[in-house]
C-alpha cells in the first residue's frame, strides 16, 4: 500500500532559525513527490514536487526539498523562515495515474 | 484570472437533508478531484473525474455523490447518508489527470452540521 507519513504534527521555530519538516514516503514503484502549503482557511498552494532528475528541487520563496531514495524521504528545508511561512504543510505522493496520498500535515509556528 | 471557484464558503447541513458544493474551474483542465479534510488526518480523495460524463470512487466515497456533465463543474453532493459530514471539503483539478501532474486546488468549502 502507498503511504506518506509526515512524523511532526507541530514544529514551533523562531524567525530567522532553519527549519525541516520530515517527510516519508512507502512505494514499490516509481514515485512523484509534492510539497504543499495551506493558509488558514485556504486550499492548498503546490510549494514544490519531484518528478524525476535532480534530486534537489527549490521554491521560489526558499523552500528546498531532496528526494532520497535510499531513506524513502522527501524532507522539506529552509535555511531561514519569516513569520510569514507560518502555514500548515503537507506532503503528498502519487501513484497509479493521478490519485494523491497525503501526510497528515505539519504546522509550522515561526514565532518572533 | 484563471483558477478554481468553490461555493459557498461555509454551508450548514440539517439531520437528513442533501447539500450539494459547488466547484468550478476555468483552467480547462479535464481532470478534477474532491477531497475532505479533517484535523490532523491530512486529505482523503472522495471521487475524481478524468473526463466529462465520467468519474471514479476515491478511498472515501460512501455518503457522497457526483456529477460531470460539463468540463468546467464537479458538484459535490453529501447525502444524507453520510453520517459525519462535518470538514473542509477541497475541490482540486490538473490538466489531464496524467501521473506527476500538479494538482491545484480552490479554497474550501466548510461544512457545518447543525
Amino acid at each position: 500500500a502507498q503511504s506518506v507519513t509526515q512524523l511532526d504534527s507541530q514544529v514551533p521555530v523562531f524567525e530567522e532559525a532553519p527549519v525541516e519538516l520530515r517527510c516519508n514516503y512507502s512505494s514499490s514503484v516509481s514515485v512523484y513527490l509534492f510539497w504543499y502549503v495551506q493558509y488558514p482557511n485556504q486550499g492548498l498552494q503546490l510549494l514544490l514536487k519531484y518528478l524525476s532528475g535532480s534530486t534537489l528541487v527549490e521554491s521560489i520563496n526558499g523552500f528546498e526539498a531532496e528526494f532520497n531514495k535510499s531513506q524513502t524521504s522527501f524532507h522539506l528545508r529552509k535555511p531561514s523562515v519569516h513569520i510569514s511561512d507560518t502555514a500548515e504543510y503537507f506532503c503528498a505522493s502519487i501513484y497509479n495515474f493521478n490519485k494523491f496520498y497525503f501526510g497528515s500535515g505539519t504546522k509550522l509556528n515561526v514565532k518572533p | 484570472d484563471g483558477g478554481i471557484t468553490q461555493s459557498p464558503k461555509y454551508l450548514f447541513r440539517k439531520e437528513g437533508q442533501n447539500v450539494t458544493l459547488s466547484c468550478e474551474q476555468n483552467l480547462n483542465h479535464d481532470a478534477m478531484y474532491w477531497y475532505r479534510q479533517d484535523p490532523g488526518q491530512g486529505l482523503r480523495l472522495i471521487y475524481y473525474s478524468q473526463i466529462v460524463n465520467d468519474f471514479q470512487k476515491g478511498d472515501i466515497a460512501e455518503g457522497y455523490s457526483v456529477s460531470r456533465e460539463k468540463k468546467e463543474s464537479f458538484p459535490l453532493t453529501v447525502t444524507s447518508a453520510q453520517k459525519n459530514p462535518t470538514a473542509f471539503y477541497l475541490c482540486a483539478s490538473s490538466s489531464t489527470g496524467g501521473a506527476g501532474e500538479t494538482q491545484y486546488f480552490g479554497p474550501g468549502t466548510r461544512l457545518l452540521v447543525l
